[in-house]
């Protein structure tokens, strides 16, 4: 079985604070995703990337980074933490780039920003 | 541009009975098609997809859905759901490495 492990379930931080969410997947999978989801909004991809130190810009990038340094981890950065990023931010990974193969998501981190 | 819809945010059945989430998809061409389940505090699990070939696809938890062309429909369905069907549910398409997400119906079980 595929796993995505992420670093916390629950985050409080405080305003401009720098946050880092990390992601860890197991099964040498190419793709890895980070979404925020939102009552109302469903899922909205943030970062992705298809290969190590590769990342493409999500539909909402803006106030995140993301970093990968190894193929199996993943992470997202808030560089200035700021309370309307309060969210659930899911991770994923699929196998491969260029194909449609389902995702796979770790249990999300609920950040809290005060 | 592309869309996935879920035209129902709340849905409530009785437990034992027959359930029907809608999905609809705006593509150019018909994309891959996804259904995905999310309980309470936990992250998405897939349920089901479709690729091509058969219309009708089986999932877990038994679980079925329904691809309808001449429709852009991919409606999920249970002939008796369980309290424990309690959840969230996401229709996703990807087409050309883009997934799209519905915004979700989120589904209560009367006992």
């Amino acid at each position: 079985d595929v796993k995505v492990t992420q670093s916390s379930r629950y985050l409080v931080k405080r305003t401009g604070e720098k946050v880092f969410l990390e992601c860890v997947q197991d099964m040498d999978h190419e793709n890895m995703f980070w979404y925020r989801q939102d009552p109302g909004l469903g899922l909205r991809l943030i970062y992705f990337s298809y290969d190590v130190k590769m990342k493409e810009k999500g539909d909402i990038p803006e106030g995140y980074s993301v970093s990968r340094e190894k193929k199996e981890r993943f992470s997202l950065i808030l560089e200035s933490a700021s309370t309307n990023q309060t969210s659930m931010y899911l991770c994923a990974s699929s196998l491969a780039h260029r194909t449609a193969y389902e995702q796979y998501f770790g249990p999300g981190t609920r950040l809290t920003v005060t | 541009a592309q869309s996935v819809t879920q035209p129902d945010i709340h849905i409530t059945v009785s437990e034992g009975a027959s359930l029907e989430l809608r999905c609809n998809y705006s593509y150019g061409a018909t994309p891959y098609l996804f259904w995905y389940v999310q309980s309470p505090g936990q992250g998405l699990q897939l349920l089901l997809k479709y690729f091509s070939g058969d219309t009708l696809v089986q999932g877990i938890k038994g679980f079925e859905a329904e691809f309808k062309r001449s429709q852009s429909s991919f409606n999920l369905r249970k002939p008796s759901v369980h309290w424990s069907d309690a959840a969230e549910y996401f229709c996703a398409a990807d087409r050309d490495d883009k997934i799209i997400f519905g915004k979700g119906t989120r589904l209560h079980i009367l006992p």
